[in-house]
């Protein structure tokens, strides 16, 4: 079946350096999507990216979905420690019939150290 | 708006036992799904369900179920409970447009077994 696979698992920066998370799956994706989840909460929605090559920024976040649609990427410029999480990218897969499913990466966990 | 609402929040039980869980998704949500996270495995995929129909399954044994009511409100049920089933179970609610997904998916907050 498809896999989304996230790296790196795990992430500590300083307060002030930028962080990076990449996701890749083994199958086209139709769009995918971008959550957070602080330590004890629930994953919140971030963003979804449709078009291929698509950038989207928020603040300090900037999002990109690859050109073939199989990869994306989540960039924080200088990290807060209000940045502290896990997040997690999930992909839609292939041509959008409207029974499939939202795979999840397993999701990088970030620490800020102040 | 009310969030998604999931009952109960933390619940303890002992193996052989059986679990009921409730989601109440947010108001003209008709999608529900529930996932099962574990700190190994991240977001488990259990199922979705749309119009009280089963839409998707994942790959979990038999022991898992789960149903939708005519309100859109799911319950999924853990029978035989084992020790690996210790998880936060995550209901998450989406807007249908059509047969699609229109995408984001609303998390409740999750209710937490421990199986002891």
């Amino acid at each position: 079946g498809q896999q989304v696979m996230q790296i790196p698992q795990y992430q500590h920066v300083q307060e002030g350096e930028d962080f990076t998370t990449y996701c890749n799956s083994s199958t086209t994706l139709s769009n995918i999507q971008w959550y957070k989840q602080r330590p004890g909460g629930h994953p919140v929605f971030l963003i979804q990216l449709v078009k291929s090559g698509e950038v989207k920024k928020q603040k300090r976040l900037t999002f990109q979905f690859g050109e073939a649609k199989k990869n994306s990427s989540l960039h924080i410029t200088a990290t807060q420690t209000t940045d502290v999480g896990t997040y997690f990218c999930a992909g839609l897969p292939g041509v959008q019939g409207g029974s499939e499913k939202l795979v999840f990466g397993k999701g990088t966990k970030l620490t800020v150290n102040p | 708006k009310a969030g998604v609402t999931q009952t109960p929040r933390y619940l303890i039980k002992t193996r052989g036992q059986q679990v009921t869980l409730s989601c109440s998704p947010i108001s003209g949500h008709r999608s529900v799904s529930w996932y099962q996270q574990t700190p190994g495995q991240g977001l488990q995929f259990l199922f979705e369900y749309f119009s009280e129909t089963q839409r998707n399954k994942g790959n979990f044994p038999g022991r898992f179920s789960g149903r939708q009511f005519s309100n859109s409100r799911s319950e999924m049920n853990v029978s035989t409970l084992e020790l690996g089933d210790s998880a936060l179970y995550l209901c998450a609610s989406s807007l249908i447009r059509g047969q699609a997904n229109t995408g984001e998916l609303f998390f409740g907050e999750g209710s937490r077994l421990t199986v002891l």
